[in-house]
């Protein structure tokens, strides 16, 4: 069964201390995984998608990289604009089309 | 260009009755995607529309419907209303690639149901 697990449930930082979040997957398949930010009552929005191993994309203080078994999101130095739940979801293939399977999400808070 | 748009964005219903809510995808994107995201079970797909066809569903039961405009505009349905039905219910839509090609699904703000 595709199944995506992130860790940790929720973490909490400081000010320009730099962390990771990871996502680890199980799918038969891989045709995309994908990182979402959520703010409170709000719709996912939209940050990276990565399709194969060694795969790396960078947006401000982001990075996400995939391994054929789990993904790492790098904050770096973050600031408290960027306290949200991060979630990370995969496409599988086998006529999946563009159901995506998600994760329980990150739920990140940076205090100055 | 303008994103997914979601209309109501609050609902509020009582047992038994039923919902139809809106989803307009972004100009030019010709696949919508349903997810209901609660504190219990997060974001879980309900199902996705492309060219006014069904072409895959979650595991939920047939009280979930929708259905997809000649405009690419989309529509869900519940029936039968449920308190385990409240929940935010979130549209998506991407360009509905072919080919096995990965897609990126772009989600409008949500429409927040809350059951009587």
């Amino acid at each position: 069964e595709d199944q995506v697990t992130q860790s940790p449930e929720a973490l909490r930082l400081q000010e320009g201390e730099s962390s990771s979040l990871n996502c680890s997957y199980t799918v038969s398949g891989l045709r995309g995984l994908f990182w979402y930010r959520q703010d409170p009552g709000k719709g996912p929005e939209f940050l990276f998608t990565l399709y194969s191993a060694g795969e790396e994309k960078e947006k401000e203080r982001l990075k996400a990289t995939l391994t054929k078994k789990e993904s790492f999101l790098h904050i770096t130095a973050p600031k408290p604009e960027d306290s949200a739940t991060y979630l990370c979801a995969v496409q599988a293939g086998g006529g999946g089309y563009n159901k995506l399977i998600f994760g329980a999400g990150t739920r990140l808070a940076v205090h100055p | 260009k303008a994103g997914v748009t979601q209309t109501p964005r609050y609902l509020i219903k009582t047992r038994g009755q039923q919902v139809t809510l809106s989803c307009s995808p972004i100009s030019g994107h010709r696949s919508v995607s349903w997810y209901q995201q609660t504190p219990g079970q997060g974001l879980q797909f309900l199902f996705e529309y492309f060219s006014e066809t069904q072409r895959n569903k979650g595991n939920f039961p047939g009280r979930f419907s929708g259905r997809q405009f000649s405009n690419s505009r989309s529509e869900m349905n519940v029936s039968t209303l449920e308190l385990g039905d409240s929940a935010l219910y979130l549209c998506a839509s991407s360009l509905g690639l072919a080919g096995g090609r990965s897609d990126t699904q772009y989600f409008g703000p949500g429409t927040r149901l809350t059951v009587l």
